[in-house]
């Protein structure tokens, strides 16, 4: 069993639709990470989240992680297809580990 | 500011053989992180090494193994290679903070190594 499970696992969608990604776990973490990673390169941090119930905004994307601190949303407004990518959510465990769930690969069409 | 850069970008072993990956740390960072991604999944902890020393290992064999050096870069290395073996070796940089925790994780763009 995964720490983290991530839904769906692809996601294909037409430029300027809204789409939401979900992250979920039965452990409680003192904050998660999202990150993009596009073909060929590593992944870029895009937003830490740390308390229950936060909402943080990025332009288009809006970050919520759930107020038992279990869970986390990824929600883009209006698509493009320079948000095409695979988004991952991770967390810090011990010894400096961090933890990736499988991702979304996301697919935006112009 | 330098960001991490790795080296090779891709690499094509036969079964058995051994490999080097080599990663440079982003400046002013004192840790780095190893991760190897398999197509299709997220990337998979194998070690970390702060102050030339291993801090922390994921559920991988001894055949994995590496250093950190005083400038912060690093290598990893990978003895009796196996077709399992092919995926993307990430390194990701970070600094161990005082009051414990790390600073987010900075990748590199990877390695791409294909085990014939």
């Amino acid at each position: 069993t995964q720490l983290l499970e991530q839904s769906p696992q692809f996601l294909s969608i037409q430029e300027g639709e809204n789409l939401t990604v979900y992250c979920n776990s039965s452990s409680v973490f003192s904050s998660l990470q999202w990150y993009r990673q596009e073909p060929g390169e590593g992944p870029v941090l895009l937003v830490t989240v740390v308390t229950g119930g936060e909402v943080k905004k990025l332009k288009r994307l809006t970050f919520q992680f759930g107020d038992a601190r279990k869970d986390s949303s990824l929600h883009i407004t209006a698509a493009q297809p320079g948000d095409t990518g695979l988004y991952l959510c991770g967390v810090n465990t011990n010894a400096g580990k961090s933890t990736f769930g499988d991702g979304t690969t996301l697919t935006v069409k112009p | 500011e330098t960001g991490v850069t790795q080296s090779p970008t891709h690499l094509i072993k036969t079964r058995g053989q051994q490999v080097t990956l080599r990663c440079s740390s982003q400046s002013g960072h004192n840790t780095v992180s190893w991760y190897q991604q398999a197509l299709g999944q997220g990337p998979q902890f194998i070690f970390q090494y702060y102050r030339e020393e291993e801090n922390g290992r994921g559920n991988f064999p001894p055949r994995f193994s590496g250093l950190q050096f005083p400038n912060y870069s690093s290598e990893l290395n990978v003895n009796a290679l196996e077709l399992d073996d092919s995926a993307l070796y990430l390194c990701a940089s970070s600094l161990l903070l005082t009051l414990g925790g790390n600073s987010p994780l900075h990748f590199g763009n990877g390695t791409r190594l294909t085990v014939t």
